[in-house]
């Protein structure tokens, strides 16, 4: 079962423009973690914010966690050409103890020179 | 440098031959785990490893076997593949940071079962 539902699925934008990506999930969490994956390649771990964090920075990337709306969005700043890529919020699976990331569906970002 | 390192990266077979594709870490992580990423389904887990001897299933187990002999290495076994595993794969390591588990993954296995 997907715990992160993401939003949009799909998002253009010209470079020097923000991004903005949605995740909701359904359980409670421990913290909440944003993957960017390339064209075909392995997921790079971007940020990780814990569940009694609010908002968390990283150089251009801006997260925050909403656990009473069990939501959390990324924000890239500035985007630019190589931010092109799929972006993914996971969460730790608490209830089986089984140390599974479950990943939401994902955000495409395309980011236009 | 810390890496995942997944082998072979692309592998083209026929329905029933086995196959084998091969995983290590360097960063000397108890935890392991293989998915695959299928369009519209997302990444799903396969198997995980806690340590050495320890795996375990996880939500689609069904055609795959693992091994965990040594703690770098986790190969993913297809003992007869068939069209419907063909997919996109990747191993994982977990680490543990000051907020919690991430994880560091391989480069992916495209595999084509035809």
């Amino acid at each position: 079962s997907q715990q992160g539902e993401e939003d949009p699925q799909a998002l253009s934008i010209q470079e020097g423009e923000n991004a903005t990506m949605n995740c909701s999930y359904k359980t409670s969490i421990n913290n909440l973690q944003w993957y960017r994956q390339n064209s075909g390649r392995g997921l790079v771990h971007l940020i990780l914010i814990r569940s009694n964090e609010r908002e968390k920075h990283s150089g251009r990337l801006r997260v925050t966690l909403d656990t009473s709306k069990k939501s959390s969005s990324l924000l890239i700043t500035a985007s630019r050409a190589a931010d092109t890529a799929s972006y993914f919020c996971a969460t730790d699976d608490r209830s089986g103890n089984t140390g599974k990331l479950i990943f939401g569906q994902g955000t495409t970002l395309q980011v236009k020179p | 440098e810390a890496q995942v390192t997944q082998n072979p990266r692309y592998l083209i077979t026929v329905t029933g031959k086995k196959l084998t594709v091969t995983c290590s870490q360097n960063m000397n992580h108890e935890y392991m785990s293989w998915y695959r990423q299928d369009p519209g389904l997302g990444l799903r887990q396969i198997y995980y490893s806690m340590n050495v001897e320890v795996t375990d299933k996880g939500d689609v187990p069904e055609g795959y076997k693992v091994s965990r002999k040594e703690k770098r290495n986790f190969p993913l076994i297809l003992e007869s593949p068939s069209p419907n595993q063909t997919s996109l794969y990747f191993c994982a390591s977990r680490w543990t940071g000051a907020g919690g588990h991430g994880y560091t993954f391989g480069s992916g296995t495209r595999l084509t079962v035809v």
